[in-house]
């Protein structure tokens, strides 16, 4: 699975949109990008995933640029419940390693009032 | 709201002592997983199970054990717990993995402490 870097904390005003980076440059055709967020020790929970195009749910929206090369997961207006730790893992969405996710160092959001 | 369950959530126990970490989960999933987290550093799988009477060893080696005789029921075993077993130990499940889709869901999670 491709390796990701992701930027060890990030701050963000409540209300306001937080854009979470993450970047998988070795990231390889038939892989995908999940996010995964943990609150305080408590099991991480999914968030979104993508392969090539922009997708959108309840929780957020997944940026994929076109060369695949590196993500972006927004949080439209965050609150303060959504400080916790966010994994952007790659890996490939099928075969015999399903499920086996590498969860690296993730990126501390915190949210301030 | 998943529907996987861990217990206990906390258990501090002497060392030498065998204990049993229970994961059951009510969604039918084929796939569980055993993770392990020290405070504050990474997730490490350790165990998963594709199935009934399936298990495989993880990422990071591990002296537990685990057995899967039921769908629903992935329980991991420590026959002789020692400190360096202290951690929280997270159980998942996922659904068929088809093209990209299937998450991981997680239990709460159980904080093992070996005095």
């Amino acid at each position: 699975d491709a390796k990701t870097t992701q930027p060890p904390s990030m701050d963000c005003a409540e209300g306001r949109a937080a854009n979470l980076p993450c970047n998988h440059s070795t990231i390889s055709g038939n892989e995908y990008v999940y996010w995964y967020r943990q609150i305080h020790s408590q099991g991480p929970q999914y968030i979104i995933h993508g392969l090539k195009n922009n997708e959108t749910n309840e929780m957020a929206s997944l940026i994929i640029t076109e060369d695949r090369k590196s993500s972006t997961l927004i949080l439209p207006h965050a609150t303060l419940r959504d400080t916790a730790v966010y994994y952007c893992i790659v890996r490939v969405g099928g075969g015999t390693s399903y499920g086996k996710l590498t969860f690296g160092q993730g990126t501390i959001l915190t949210v301030h009032p | 709201e998943a529907d996987i369950y861990q217990t206990p959530r906390y258990l501090v126990i002497g060392t030498g002592k065998k204990i049993t970490l229970e994961c059951s989960q009510t969604m039918g999933h084929d796939k569980m997983y055993w993770y392990q987290q020290d405070p504050g550093m990474e997730l490490h799988l350790i165990h998963y199970s594709y199935g009934v009477n399936s298990t495989e060893k993880g990422d990071l080696s591990s002296e537990s054990t685990v057995s899967r005789i039921r769908t629903e029921h992935f329980p991991l075993t420590l026959e002789s717990a020692r400190p360096s077993h202290t951690s929280q130990y997270l159980c998942a499940s996922s659904d068929s993995w088809g093209a990209g889709y299937g998450e991981l869901f997680f239990g709460e999670g159980s904080r093992l402490t070996v005095l």
